[in-house]
């Protein structure tokens, strides 16, 4: 199993709602990522965790949290965001242990701030 | 810092001839491994080839072939025979060899494949 799962596929928000975005793996991967994509952009590296600990924050706003429970969970927990941060979200997760390992993306999360 | 350099925002090519799409990249090290990643409309990004900077052997992958140039920090990939299910935004990515998770992407290049 490659597959990175990511629910939901679709969110509409406003300024004031808190949501939270959900990506699971059964790889067996110890390293999971957050990117940010907006249209016709590269993704844009926001969290990494290794082994369910945070290992770098790319100075993303605090409005945005994440969380690790376990080594097949990631979350992405969204509070008062702007409508800039209207986006697609990636998730992916790699073996950990060496950078040429490959990243497996999942299908994204497509963010609407009203 | 690293940068990738992808300088042709679009491509077209017919469907069975072969397209050659450019990625240039700046970097200090000697330890790191470069990518070349794939992300059909509305659909999962996937890897679709990968070269270690230590070995000068060109990686291929059936239709999907890379000439790296080390020297001048060229990494260009050729599609051979083209098919419609090539078209897709293609990134390409550099990534330390050291302990360092953080791939930087190019700004990507669009493939149109026409019948």
């Amino acid at each position: 199993d490659t597959e990175v799962t990511q629910t939901p596929k679709h969110l509409v928000m406003g300024m004031t709602n808190k949501k939270s975005l959900k990506c699971e793996q059964h790889m067996g991967h110890r390293a999971m990522y957050w990117y940010k994509q907006k249209a016709k952009k590269p993704p844009e590296l926001m969290f990494v965790y290794s082994y369910e600990k945070l290992s770098i924050n790319e100075s993303v706003p605090s409005r945005f949290s994440p969380e690790c429970p376990n080594s097949s969970l990631l979350n992405l927990h969204l509070h008062a965001l702007q409508p800039e941060d209207s986006a697609l979200y990636l998730c992916a997760s790699s073996q950990e242990g060496h950078p040429s390992y490959e990243q497996y993306f999942g299908p994204g999360t497509r963010l609407t701030v009203t | 810092a690293q940068t990738v350099t992808q300088s042709q925002p679009e491509m077209s090519v017919q469907e069975a001839e072969t397209v050659t799409l450019s990625c240039t990249y700046d970097t200090s090290e000697s330890d790191y491994y470069l990518f070349w990643y794939k992300q059909p409309p509305s659909r999962q990004m996937i890897l679709v080839i990968r070269q270690e900077a230590y070995k000068q052997q060109n990686a291929t992958e059936n239709r999907f072939s890379v000439n790296f140039q080390k020297a001048a920090k060229s990494f260009s990939l050729k599609i051979s025979d083209s098919q419609l299910g090539d078209a897709a935004m293609y990134f390409c990515a550099y990534i330390s060899g050291g302990s360092n998770y953080k791939l930087t992407f190019g700004k990507g290049t669009l493939l149109t494949v026409n019948p």
